[in-house]
């Protein structure tokens, strides 16, 4: 059964780069035919891709977000990374970090999720 | 703005069966790529309820169900039950190489 772990700074100051990291268990980051995301939900609103990354490195980003979203992966650590750089406070979410079956574009697991504040 | 739309809200009684639509475009749902729905019920991460269009996850009850046609999906629920009290979300993949969702449809149980 495969784990997703957000884990990282609950509270970002305005400004700042907001840094997360997904460590996934039960099975390799680089085995199957998967790409690992990060999606965002602020308090009472729906869900919004952030963007993903191949285990070659290759990543799609949402061109809302694009100019400041950077998301890396460390297969040798089984784990993948947003960075997320001059947050506001319209940046204050619950982060998850997901599987996504490439030949359906399918979230098939999903982290609990980590709630970050952007505040002062 | 979400790029794919779905109605805030939708209800019914117990036993009755509700729609929920989800209308996309020529570059997302049209372009010919799936939609999946997702059940997420309060303080949980989301869940797939149905994916490839019309398929349901084992465990799934088959209360649920999913249908496509052209820049559209749409969710089935019959029976309702208040266990399904919850938020729905459709989801596609768009030309634009990103992955999209709904804005979410609150399901309430009357």
């Amino acid at each position: 059964q495969v784990q997703l772990q957000e884990s990282g700074p609950g509270l970002v100051k305005p400004s700042q780069t907001l840094s997360l990291t997904c460590t996934v268990s039960g099975g390799s980051i680089s085995s199957g035919s998967y790409y690992w995301s990060w999606i965002r939900q602020p308090a009472g609103k729906g869900l919004e891709w952030i963007g993903h990354i191949f285990t070659s490195g290759s990543t799609n980003y949402n061109p809302s977000l694009k100019s400041r979203v950077t998301i890396s992966v460390d297969t040798s650590k089984n784990l993948f990374s947003l960075n997320l750089s001059s947050v506001t406070a319209a940046d204050t979410a619950l982060y998850y970090c997901a599987r996504v079956i490439g030949s359906w574009d399918l979230v098939d697991y999903w982290g609990q999720g980590t709630l970050v504040t952007v505040s002062s | 703005q979400s790029v794919l739309t779905q109605p805030p809200s939708v209800s019914g009684a117990p036993g009755q069966r509700v729609t929920i639509s989800c209308t996309g475009s020529s570059s997302n749902i049209g372009a010919g790529y799936d939609v999946h729905w997702y059940q997420q019920l309060p303080g949980t991460a989301p869940k797939v309820l149905i994916y490839g269009n019309s398929n349901r996850p084992s465990g799934v009850p088959d209360r649920f169900s999913g249908s496509k046609s052209g820049t559209s999906a749409s969710l089935a629920i019959t029976g309702l039950q208040a266990e399904d009290e919850a938020d729905y979300y459709c989801q596609s993949y768009d030309s634009s190489l990103s992955v999209v969702f709904g804005g979410g449809t609150k399901l309430t149980v009357l």
